[in-house]
């Protein structure tokens, strides 16, 4: 089993819908977790992270940490054709730990 | 500023030829990652260095992959002989100390690998 699941996709919504997107994993000991997005034919760039558990919210972007259910979410509202993307979730064990495990990632297509 | 630099950006080779990947890191960032990224296994972290020196490289997958970083603005990530289940995109990212819980991790355009 690995540490990170993330459902792959693709999601495809319409305009103005909101988008859930979602990530478990195993390591009780993961306290930081982050959002990238990644573009076709680009590299991930880190959309948003929190801390432990609690919601985070960026404009139309709110991340949600559950650790007693050692589950993540990233919810888009309003959302847009820009936002069509690859959506990864990272976390790692503590603020000097070097290394972030990644989901594999989910595809989201937003039609207009 | 200028982001994080790979080169090339598409590579196509036959099997069991050497491939040399590029790194340049942005300026001042003292960690640089080397990732590989497929369908099946999502982003993989490969090797990683703090001040030039390997820190670990326990996800290098085999004897044929060797990375280095002589300097602190280049770093190479070498595979000799390439084999088809190799093929990828590699990606290089680099940071500053003091971001590992935060995760700002910047990364590069990628190197598109193909081995036939």
């Amino acid at each position: 089993q690995k540490e990170v699941e993330q459902d792959p996709g693709p999601l495809s919504v319409p305009e103005g819908a909101i988008v859930s997107l979602n990530c478990t994993y195993s390591n009780s000991a993961f306290q930081y977790f982050m959002w990238y997005r990644q573009y076709s034919r680009k590299g991930p760039e880190l959309l948003m992270y929190t801390y432990s558990s609690g919601n985070k919210e960026d404009g139309r972007f709110t991340a949600q940490v559950d650790k007693s259910s050692k589950y993540i979410s990233l919810f888009i509202r309003d959302s847009q054709p820009s936002d069509s993307a690859t959506y990864l979730c990272a976390m790692s064990a503590g603020y000097n730990t070097d290394k972030l495990i990644f989901g594999t990632g989910t595809r989201l297509q937003v039609f207009p | 500023d200028a982001g994080v630099i790979q080169s090339p950006r598409h590579e196509v080779t036959e099997m069991g030829q050497e491939v040399t990947l590029r790194c340049k890191p942005i300026s001042g960032h003292d960690y640089l990652f080397w990732y590989r990224q497929t369908m099946m296994r999502g982003l993989e972290l490969l090797i990683y260095f703090n001040n030039n020196v390997p820190i670990d490289d326990s996800g290098m997958p085999e004897d044929r992959f060797s990375a280095k970083m002589p300097n602190a603005s280049f770093s190479t990530l070498k595979i000799q002989p390439s084999e088809p289940r190799d093929s990828a995109v590699y990606f290089c990212a680099s940071r500053k100390s003091g971001q590992g819980g935060t995760g700002e991790l910047f990364f590069g355009e990628g190197s598109r690998l193909t081995v036939l």
